[in-house]
């Protein structure tokens, strides 16, 4: 089974600072989809970005870029220029390109922004 | 992308009660989904609702305790019978349309049960 693992639970930036969160996977299949969503206390799941792995080119999206390294498994998220806006809980999601649908989650990290 | 709108926004149930959570959207979707976030925790996958035939219900998960209909692609409840604090959660419908990569999600329901 397919198993995502954010290892840092808390993370905490200056406004305006540069912010990386770490996203780690398990897999045993050669194509799927990772995706980055934001919660914020309105509780509304965001997409952020999201990655094909058939796809060398890291993901961008204005302020916030991936770093996707398919051998380490790995799918780190970067917040550049933070705002406070930015602030929320963000989960990493793995999704099968065939078969079973579902997204699988890791845990979340919580991301707060200091003024 | 795709509108959903998911009542009761939130609700405080009785023990032993059960609660009818419902999803809508705007547009017909090939896929709906229904997940459950524990206090602090992450999303779990309960079942994934099948338009006109049962859910596919993820392990520890069962049809007794969460029944879902789809009646047609834009439509399905979830509901949360005989309700222990155990089930205090956030329950949120997902949808993907017909060839998309994204999900999309609703507000989520807030339940909890004294």
């Amino acid at each position: 089974a397919q198993t995502v693992t954010q290892s840092q639970p808390e993370m905490s930036v200056q406004e305006a600072e540069t912010v990386t969160l770490s996203c780690t996977y398990d897999t045993s299949e050669s194509d799927y989809y990772l995706f980055w969503y934001k919660q914020p206390p309105s509780r509304q799941m965001i997409l952020v970005i999201r990655q094909e792995a058939y796809k060398q080119q890291n993901a961008t999206e204005n302020r916030f870029s991936v770093n996707f390294q398919k051998a380490a498994k790995s799918f780190s998220l970067k917040i550049s220029d933070s705002q406070l806006g930015d602030a929320a809980m963000y989960f990493c999601a793995y999704r099968r390109l065939q078969g079973a649908q579902k997204l699988v989650f890791g845990q979340g990290t919580r991301l707060t922004i200091n003024p | 992308s795709a509108v959903i709108s998911q009542k009761p926004s939130r609700d405080i149930c009785q023990r032993g009660t059960s609660l009818t959570i419902q999803c809508q959207v705007d547009s017909q979707v090939t896929m709906m989904f229904w997940y459950r976030q524990q206090p602090g925790q992450s999303l779990t996958l309960i079942a994934t609702a099948n338009q006109g035939s049962e859910a596919t219900y993820e392990s520890g998960f069962v049809i007794d305790k969460f029944p879902i209909s789809r009646p047609n692609l834009t439509f399905s409840t979830l509901t949360v019978s005989n309700m222990s604090p155990e089930d205090s959660s956030i329950y949120l419908c997902s949808v993907r349309m017909g060839g998309g990569t994204e999900a999309f999600f609703g507000q989520g329901t807030r339940l909890t049960v004294v």
